[in-house]
């Protein structure tokens, strides 16, 4: 399996732009998280689905924010407008269900900068 | 929410030294995991812990899930170069299902030639 496969690797904005990041989930698995990082505060949960139903988007910043997963093999995470503030590492990760549903495989992560 | 107090931030050590950092929580979990994340990359799972007291090994490190619940240690022996890299304790304190990890800050490790 090519594993949690994330686009773009890298994205550069100007403030008050649309950003859309893309997520593939592993084959099979059936959660899909969004994290971002940042130096300040690390790891943050923003949202997560199970089953292509989001089921906590309590760690999404503001409106700003959206997230969908349309199918079991592709979701968004949308930010309009997007602020200096926004910049950061977010990552995707998936897992399944069951035990293994704790381990959660992440993919390579899409570094933003909003200018 | 939980908090997770990982320490140390960082670490400074000779090729070969072994490493131990850990990872305290407010309250009890019951999943530990330990990842490990390469400059440009997302963590990658290293351990998994799932019971009070259990001690895991994979290769070089061995992690254990402590007694109380409420925190887990990380030990790398005879570190390598390829070690280098950003430490992460995370916790999950549902039963069941999958829920967000909740991540340390993790834990810079550097080796020094």
């Amino acid at each position: 399996d090519a594993g949690v496969i994330q686009s773009p690797r890298h994205e550069v904005t100007e403030m008050g732009q649309e950003v859309t990041l893309r997520c593939k989930p592993i084959s099979g698995h059936d959660y899909l998280f969004w994290y971002r990082q940042t130096m300040m505060r690390g790891l943050e949960l923003l949202i997560y689905f199970n089953n292509n139903v989001p089921i906590d988007d309590s760690g999404m910043p503001e409106d700003r924010f959206s997230a969908k997963m349309p199918n079991a093999s592709f979701s968004t995470l949308k930010i309009q407008p997007s602020e200096p503030r926004d910049s950061a590492v977010y990552f995707c990760a998936s897992s399944r269900s069951g035990r293994a549903a704790n381990i959660q495989y992440f993919g390579a992560g899409t570094r933003l900068s909003v200018l | 929410g939980q908090q997770l107090n990982q320490s140390p931030q960082s670490m400074f050590i000779q090729e070969g030294e072994d490493v131990s950092m850990n990872c305290t929580s407010s309250s009890i979990f019951n999943t530990w995991l330990w990842y490990k994340q390469d400059p440009g990359e997302g963590p990658v799972l290293l351990i998994a812990l799932y019971k009070a007291g259990e001690l895991t090994s994979n290769g070089r490190l061995t992690a254990q899930f402590g007694i109380t619940r409420k925190d887990s240690f990380l030990n790398i022996s005879a570190s390598i170069p390829s070690d280098v890299g950003i430490y992460f304790c995370a916790g999950l304190d549902s039963g069941g299902g999958a829920d967000g990890l909740t991540f340390g800050k993790g834990t810079h490790l550097i080796i020094q030639p």
